[in-house]
């Protein structure tokens, strides 16, 4: 079966860093996404990893380990408009699709 | 911006009545995909389309079906709607490393 695990709810204050897991469980992998959804938004593209290691843009980095089927997001310098759900989600054996976890809801406080 | 557009962006519908929802895109894409998004459920897969008349189903298919006849539109209906396909219903397309990009949604309620 396919299975992506995330914790449901995170709370960070402004200026810190914040780190949010993603572990996996697919039939194959072929690549991870991460996903930003601010409420009542679309998602929107934030990141991809296919090879084990950290990939950095600006503020955000995502990290990935193939070996232990498990990835995160480090966002830095907090600001309140990241408060926002992110998505994990999972491309399995080749195919086209991919597969989302629920998400996880950062809350961003002053 | 993907170009993609959701038609109609809110839409109030009765048990029973059939309802079809438009994702139109301006970027000669050939993957396009329909998700439904549910709290607790995050973003499911209902169809997707790999080109002109080409169709599959995603985990949630049951009570949807889709078509595509011209590469630019890909339309969901349910063909009975029921209170359970309430939901806000996203449409988007495969970029060039497989990640997608969604339209802006379609907020649909079944009374």
């Amino acid at each position: 079966g396919q299975n992506i695990d995330q914790p449901t709810e995170m709370t960070a204050t402004e200026g810190a860093i914040v780190q949010i897991n993603c572990t996996y469980q697919t039939s194959g992998f072929n690549g991870l996404f991460w996903y930003q959804q601010h409420a009542g938004e679309a998602p929107t593209f934030l990141s991809y990893n296919v090879l084990d290691g950290l990939e950095e843009k600006g503020r955000f980095s995502s990290f990935l380990s193939r070996s232990k089927g498990y990835s995160y997001l480090l966002l830095k310098e907090l600001q309140m408009k990241d408060s926002a759900s992110y998505l994990c989600a999972v491309r399995p054996d080749n195919t086209d699709k991919l597969i989302f976890g629920t998400g996880t809801r950062l809350q961003v406080f002053p | 911006d993907a170009g993609i557009t959701q038609s109609p962006r809110h839409k109030v519908t009765e048990t029973g009545t059939p309802v079809t929802l438009r994702c139109h895109q301006t970027e000669n894409h050939r993957y396009m995909y329909w998700y439904r998004q549910d709290p607790g459920h995050g973003l499911r897969l209902i169809h997707y389309s790999y080109g002109v008349k080409d169709t599959d189903k995603g985990e949630v298919s049951d009570g949807y079906s889709v078509s595509r006849s011209k590469t630019e539109d890909f339309l969901l209906t349910l063909e009975s709607a029921t209170s359970s396909q309430t939901s806000v219903y996203f449409c988007a397309i495969k970029g060039h490393t497989y990640e997608q990009y969604f339209g802006p949604g379609t907020r649909l309620t079944v009374t």
